[in-house]
């Protein structure tokens, strides 16, 4: 079936350290994928997509590229802040669907 | 504010029960989704309704059950409610102009506690 594995969390890391969280899917034909961001006590909000393979999905410091070739969609940022501690949900979405699969979901801390 | 709009927030109820959660989806939204997030089955999509009819189907139960309104507003039901059932309920809405690329929003939820 159509699914999506990331890391497991949680995370924790330092202020301005590089963030790498893995997320890869299986899944029928040529999904759309998605990076999505719960802070506390909220609902989910979009961080970023992409709709097609070696697509770059890029959004407020984070960046994902669609690699069909490893079926992956790794969420990556540079230089974290306190503010992006969140829990971080990776999804896809078929063609033709509208239903959005989740992965478990991965908790960041970032400490000052 | 992602324009979405979910009653109540919090929810309390006995098992056996029947509750009812509200979902007001951002004004020109036509689709409603419906997601349950638990910390055993993660998040998942239970249904949608697109301009009053159902169009796709998750993994809900059939104790569960949703209806969208006239005014685009949905409802899900969940009766018979069991300590399993306590979770985050999540409604969601998009534009639905059709080839799957359009964004859903997401509101803040409807906690539910089944004791």
């Amino acid at each position: 079936g159509n699914s999506v594995t990331q890391m497991e969390g949680p995370v924790t890391l330092s202020e301005e350290a590089f963030l790498t969280i893995n997320c890869t899917y299986t899944a029928t034909g040529y999904p759309s994928l998605f990076w999505y961001v719960q802070y506390p006590g909220e609902g989910l909000q979009l961080l970023l997509k992409a709709t097609k393979a070696d697509d770059k999905g890029s959004n407020k410091g984070f960046e994902a590229t669609y690699r069909k070739e490893t079926t992956s969609f790794h969420l990556e940022k540079g230089s974290v802040q306190v503010s992006d501690s969140a829990v971080y949900f990776c999804a896809l979405r078929l063609q033709g669907a509208q239903k959005l699969v989740f992965g478990q979901g991965t908790r960041l801390t970032i400490n000052p | 504010d992602s324009g979405v709009t979910q009653t109540p927030k919090h929810l309390i109820t006995a098992t056996g029960q029947r509750v009812t959660l509200r979902c007001s989806p951002r004004s020109g939204d036509l689709s409603v989704y419906w997601y349950q997030q638990s910390l055993d089955q993660g998040l998942q999509f239970l249904i949608q309704y697109y301009n009053g009819e159902e169009r796709a189907k998750g993994n809900i139960l059939e104790r569960f059950s949703a209806q969208q309104f006239p005014d685009l507003h949905s409802e899900l039901n969940l009766s018979s409610l069991e300590l399993g059932d306590s979770a985050l309920y999540f409604c969601a809405s998009s534009v639905d102009v059709g080839g799957g690329v359009d964004e859903q929003y997401f509101g803040p939820g409807t906690r539910l506690t089944v004791t």
